[in-house]
């Protein structure tokens, strides 16, 4: 029973050409999140959406964008992949409330720019 | 500022016992999470605390020191595909998303 599902697993893209990668849930959590992880390097988070409040890290570069539209779906776009965005991007998710702000990941998208 | 620090890389023999030791430095703390993470796939929920002391489930263990800026990860009877890498994370002030360490890198041998 998938709970956070990212699609596609792999996605191979070009120098330049947009890409968009996509994150759905099960759990009605009301925060979702998208990190990216490099080989051997911590999750880096790019963005979370609380509700539907966006909310950018200061240092997440212009070409990375996100929509939520509803509380299901949230959405990566990378407008303009360069090589260095190659990496394991990972959705999350987590109910804000009592009891800790455990978050759940998707299984994650391996983006490969060529 | 945040800071979390772990060692990078452990390696220990099938059936031991091994401790992964993470501190941490943050501006406000409501908890903090241990994530195992396998190569090639997402991180998944071990442990979360939030009080001072030791939790236990099964064979994995957490312990928190606040005071300390403090936790370790404790996994007994290792197991090959206990080779993984073990992510802290720490739930800071306010609505700050969690800070993640590097992570460590833990190694089972026969």
């Amino acid at each position: 029973d998938a709970m956070v599902i990212q699609n596609p697993r792999y996605q191979v893209t070009q120098f330049g050409k947009p890409v968009t990668l996509s994150c759905s849930q099960t759990l009605n959590h009301n925060v979702m999140y998208w990190y990216q992880q490099k080989s051997s390097q911590a999750p880096k988070l790019l963005f979370h959406y609380y509700d539907k409040d966006f909310n950018n890290e200061a240092d997440t570069p212009d070409n990375f964008q996100s929509r939520r539209p509803n509380t299901s779906f949230c959405f990566l776009d990378i407008r303009s992949p360069g090589l260095g965005d190659a990496a394991m991007y990972l959705c999350a998710t987590s109910r804000e409330g009592a009891g800790g702000r455990t978050q759940y990941f998707g299984p994650g998208t391996r983006l490969l720019v060529l | 500022g945040q800071n979390i620090d772990q060692p990078t890389e452990m390696t220990a023999t099938e059936g031991a016992i091994v401790q992964i030791n993470c501190t941490y430095q943050t501006s406000g703390f409501n908890g903090l999470f241990w994530y195992q993470q396998h190569a090639g796939e997402a991180p998944t929920f071990l442990s979360y605390n939030v009080l001072d002391g030791l939790e236990e489930k099964g064979r994995f263990s957490s312990f928190l020191s606040r005071s300390k800026g403090y936790s370790y990860l404790l996994l007994k009877e290792l197991q090959m595909k206990d080779s993984a890498s073990y992510l802290c994370a720490v739930d800071g002030s306010g609505n700050t998303p969690l800070v993640f360490g590097k992570g460590t890198r833990l190694s089972v041998i026969a």
